[in-house]
């Protein structure tokens, strides 16, 4: 059981936009930045959002983050077949001792 | 450019050890919490460890406390994992990872990862 929750399951049609949700608490995506992450089959995860909105140099300006309250969202806009991947959002917990905490991961599936 | 290098995979018995190192280029290493982050197979990213860039504030996942030691060479631009009691669930492929920012801890860049298996 993830401590930030996300859907197991997304999909779109190329072109289309498709949303990925992550819910959290006060201890962690309510008090803190959020990143969000994609993992494509059989590679290593690789930042795509930083700071709730924030784009790493080199991440294409059809994925966008945003935050609200304790819940945060990535957001892609002009699917691609590329795009196909795992999605796993992620934040720091200021409970008990600290942690980073991590979402389950979404299978977004490119139709 | 920002590499992580992971070595130090492997298979162990249960109970055994293992140390996993990252060897980093490519910023400076000293201005940086480093983490470990592990994804066993077919399943999610599961956090292990973290630590401050001059290694003070140290943070272990309830999994693996007591049983596994974060540790860092600003000097050699090096971190490590000494992990003993290793168990089955152990068994992943584990990564290094540079903090976003040098102000934040959670996972920015991440090396390639290397693999541990604990098995019989």
């Amino acid at each position: 059981q993830s401590v930030l929750t996300q859907p197991p399951s997304a999909s779109g049609t190329p072109g289309q936009r498709v949303t990925i949700s992550c819910s959290g608490s006060s201890s962690n995506i309510g008090t803190n930045t959020v990143n969000w992450y994609q993992q494509l089959p059989g590679t290593a995860p690789k930042l795509l959002i930083y700071n709730n909105n924030q784009r790493p140099s080199g991440v294409p300006d059809r994925f966008s983050g945003s935050k609200s309250g304790t819940s945060a969202s990535l957001a892609i806009s002009g699917l691609q077949s590329e795009d196909e991947a795992d999605y796993y959002c992620a934040a720091w917990d200021d409970s008990l001792n600290g942690a980073v905490v991590f979402g389950g991961g979404t299978k977004l599936t490119v139709l | 450019e920002v590499q992580l290098v992971e070595s130090g995979g492997g298979l162990v018995k249960p109970g055994g050890s293992l140390r996993l190192s990252c060897a980093a280029s490519g910023f400076t290493f000293s201005s940086y919490s480093m983490n470990w982050v592990r994804q066993a197979p077919g399943k999610g990213l599961e956090w292990v460890s973290s630590i401050s860039s001059s290694g003070s504030y140290i943070y272990y996942a309830d999994s693996v406390k007591g049983r596994f030691t974060i540790s860092r060479d600003n000097a050699k631009n090096s971190l490590y994992l000494q992990m003993n009691s290793l168990r089955v669930e152990d068994t992943a492929v584990y990564y290094c990872a540079r903090g976003v920012l040098t102000t934040v801890v959670t996972p920015g860049y991440w090396g390639q990862g290397t693999l541990v298996t604990v098995s019989s």
